[in-house]
């Protein structure tokens, strides 16, 4: 079945223990991207990657870090993590094609607690 | 600046009547593409429709429809008919390519609430 994995789903942390979340895809696709999503605040990019070793941030990058070594994994790490990133994280990736944009296809979600 | 502005936080209909959902976008750029998601109770973010900008035609694919206004920098959609499984948060989203594709804006949503 074609799709984006996350893990973990549901993480409780502490201020400054560092973590990361993979995110997986089986599809082949170039375009791979975290999000966060806050209440009223919808989802905002964190760090996108249009290939293997490229990456780029978003508009909400501080606090995180990601790396691309492989087309099909992108995680995100968060190096000391504070109470301002407790959020539900998302990964998604696209197939872009050249000067185009298709859908993006969202995993389920990490839902992280930082107390 | 690029953005995306859902005016309505939240919109409550009862079964059976029309909602339109607002989404006005503001971009520097000639070349972009615009996006609506769904995100029903479960949690999931599910595409609904693309449009690039050079693509004006409205789209109707059963009881959903969009209304695409450059004029009016304005990406709208439509439910006819609500049932309560509409009961979802919808997005409407922009990409562009001022710095590089890749960066997408999201709106803040706009939570539908169906009644029966």
């Amino acid at each position: 079945e074609a799709q984006v994995t996350q893990n973990p789903r549901y993480l409780i942390t502490v201020t400054g223990k560092k973590l990361t979340v993979t995110c997986s895809q089986n599809m082949n696709h170039e375009y791979m991207s975290w999000y966060r999503q806050d209440p009223g605040l919808g989802l905002r990019q964190i760090y996108y990657s249009m290939n293997v070793e490229v990456t780029d941030k978003g508009d909400v990058p501080e606090g995180y870090k990601v790396s691309r070594k492989e087309k099909r994994n992108f995680p995100l790490i968060l190096e000391s993590p504070s109470p301002n990133q407790t959020s539900l994280y998302f990964c998604a990736s696209s197939p872009r094609t050249s000067g185009s944009y298709n859908e993006q296809f969202f995993g389920p979600g990490t839902r992280l607690t930082v107390l | 600046a690029q953005k995306v502005t859902q005016a309505q936080t939240e919109i409550s209909v009862v079964e059976k009547e029309d909602v339109t959902l607002d989404c006005v976008y503001e971009t520097r750029d000639t070349t972009y593409y615009l996006f609506w998601y769904k995100q029903p109770p479960s949690g999931e973010l599910v595409f609904l429709i693309r449009r690039n900008s050079f693509d004006e035609q409205n789209e109707i694919s059963g009881r959903y429809s969009w209304n695409f206004q450059k004029s009016t920098s304005s990406f709208n959609f439509t439910i006819t008919a609500s049932q309560v499984v509409d009961s979802a948060v919808y997005f409407c989203a922009l990409s562009y390519a001022t710095d590089s594709w890749g960066k997408f804006q999201f709106g803040a949503g706009t939570q539908v609430v169906v009644t029966p």
